[in-house]
């Protein structure tokens, strides 16, 4: 079956540090990608998403390019602030079958300032 | 209207009790969705409305019980819950159900069973 395997956290920066999220997925044909946030006590809000090789979705200074030869989805923002502390979903959405979206298990960014 | 706005925010119920949450959306999505989050896990799937019908039950236990009663409009009754059913509940919505269809997730109920 679809999965989707995120670094495990917490990740503990200080603020302007550069941030690295890594995913991989296992994925029969192509998958969308999304990239969710959820900050304390609230629900998860989407960050970005790819829908094809080599697209880049991009939002609020955060990056991840759909690699399909690493099955790589990796969350890049340059220089991370305090507001930035939450946890990280990365998700697939298969591209056959009954669409049911496949989460990691999350991963806690902490920033300090 | 770009919003998924669920009701209430916080719910205590006892494992007699009968309640039920409510989930509204208005951007014209045809597809609703009810996800359990215990803490620090991801989102799990319960159920998922297509067009007002449910086309998947991710075999809950019958004490919840989902409703659709309009397009814009998802309920999840609950009667007799035990306490490990205590978590945030997650209402989503999306476009349609397609492999492109983004999820739009509201702030969740967060439930206590006593």
């Amino acid at each position: 079956g679809d999965s989707v395997t995120q670094m495990e956290g917490p990740v503990t920066l200080s603020e302007e540090a550069f941030l690295t999220i890594n995913c991989t997925y296992t994925a029969t044909g192509y998958p969308s990608l999304f990239w969710y946030v959820q900050y304390p006590g609230e629900g998860l809000q989407l960050l970005l998403k790819a829908t094809k090789a080599d697209d880049k979705g991009s939002n609020k200074g955060f990056e991840a390019t759909y690699r399909k030869e690493t099955t790589s989805f990796h969350l890049e923002k340059g220089s991370v602030q305090v507001s930035d502390s939450a946890v990280y979903f990365c998700a697939l959405i298969p591209s056959g079958g009954s669409y049911i979206p496949t989460f990691g298990r999350g991963t806690s960014l902490i920033v300090h300032p | 209207d770009t919003e998924v706005t669920q009701t209430p925010k916080h719910l205590v119920m006892g494992m007699t009790n009968k309640k039920s949450l409510k989930c509204e959306q208005h951007m014209g999505h045809r597809a609703m969705y009810w996800y359990k989050q215990k803490a620090k896990k991801p989102p799990e799937l319960m159920f998922v409305y297509s067009y007002e019908k449910l086309s998947i039950n991710e075999s809950v236990p019958s004490r919840f019980s989902p409703e659709c009663p309009n397009s814009s409009l998802l309920n999840l009754h609950l009667h007799a819950l035990q306490p490990e059913d205590s978590a945030l509940y997650l209402c989503a919505s999306s476009p349609d159900r397609g492999p492109t269809d983004t999820q739009y997730f509201g702030p969740g109920t967060r439930l206590t069973v006593l």
